[in-house]
């Protein structure tokens, strides 16, 4: 089946520092790519979603200089935390939409990023 | 606004056992998708189930089957025969028919154990 890689699983960094994760869809073209936060215990929260070629489109509170999204192909999608600090400690997760034939639209998910900022 | 609410934080059931999980949303669509997925203690979110909301017929796949209540605006999920590798987070989600971006709004999830 498709895959999503998110890249990397985990990172810790120290504050005042920028942090990138790479959102990948290896055996499809995904024409839309969504990323989520999730505190602990808590749901998935949209931050924002890209499509290829174009500017993402942030939601409500989402700062677009604190976390500047760049889709630059069909497979690749990156979120980087520019500047962290340690309320930006969180979980992110990647989703990458694909079509499947003419009416078969999927959403698959990366596997999360734990970022920890100290 | 749409919103999805799981009154559950936690439920727990006995392996071989059934159980259901709770999830009501609100939308003044009448076109539009539910979803449940299941977030296991990897964090890797993986779709269960899914509901497009003109079918009358409930959704099932294997052991997992929906009560989709239009009317009500209720969503359950009911997992027949549980068994250990169910224990995990469970979101229930809602996407617009209507919407391109496919984006998702998710409710507070409910943790499921099972006790073996």
């Amino acid at each position: 089946g498709a895959v999503v890689s998110q890249h990397p699983s985990r990172v810790i960094c120290k504050s005042g520092t920028s942090v990138k994760i790479e959102c990948r869809s290896l055996d499809f073209q995904a024409t839309t790519m969504f990323w989520y936060r999730q505190f602990p215990k808590k749901s998935l929260m949209l931050m924002a979603t890209s499509n290829e070629g174009s500017k993402a489109t942030y939601e409500q509170g989402v700062e677009k200089d604190k976390f500047l999204i760049n889709h630059a192909s069909l497979t690749l999608s990156t979120l980087t935390v520019t500047s962290a600090h340690p309320e930006d400690s969180s979980f992110y997760i990647c989703s990458a939409r694909g079509m499947f034939g003419t009416r078969d639209e999927k959403l698959f998910f990366g596997s999360g990023t734990q970022l920890s900022v100290l | 606004a749409q919103t999805v609410t799981q009154s559950q934080p936690e439920m727990s059931v006995q392996e071989a056992e059934t159980v259901t999980l709770s999830c009501t949303y609100d939308t003044s669509e009448s076109d539009y998708y539910l979803f449940w997925y299941k977030q296991p203690p990897s964090r890797q979110m993986i779709l269960v189930i899914r509901q497009e909301a003109y079918k009358q017929q409930n959704a099932t796949e294997n052991r997992f089957s929906v009560n989709f209540q239009k009317a009500a605006k209720s969503f359950s999920l009911k997992i027949s025969d549980s068994q250990l590798g169910d224990a995990a987070m469970y979101f229930c989600a809602y996407r617009r028919l209507r919407d391109s971006s496919y984006k998702l709004i998710f409710g507070s999830g409910t943790r499921l154990l099972v006790r073996p």
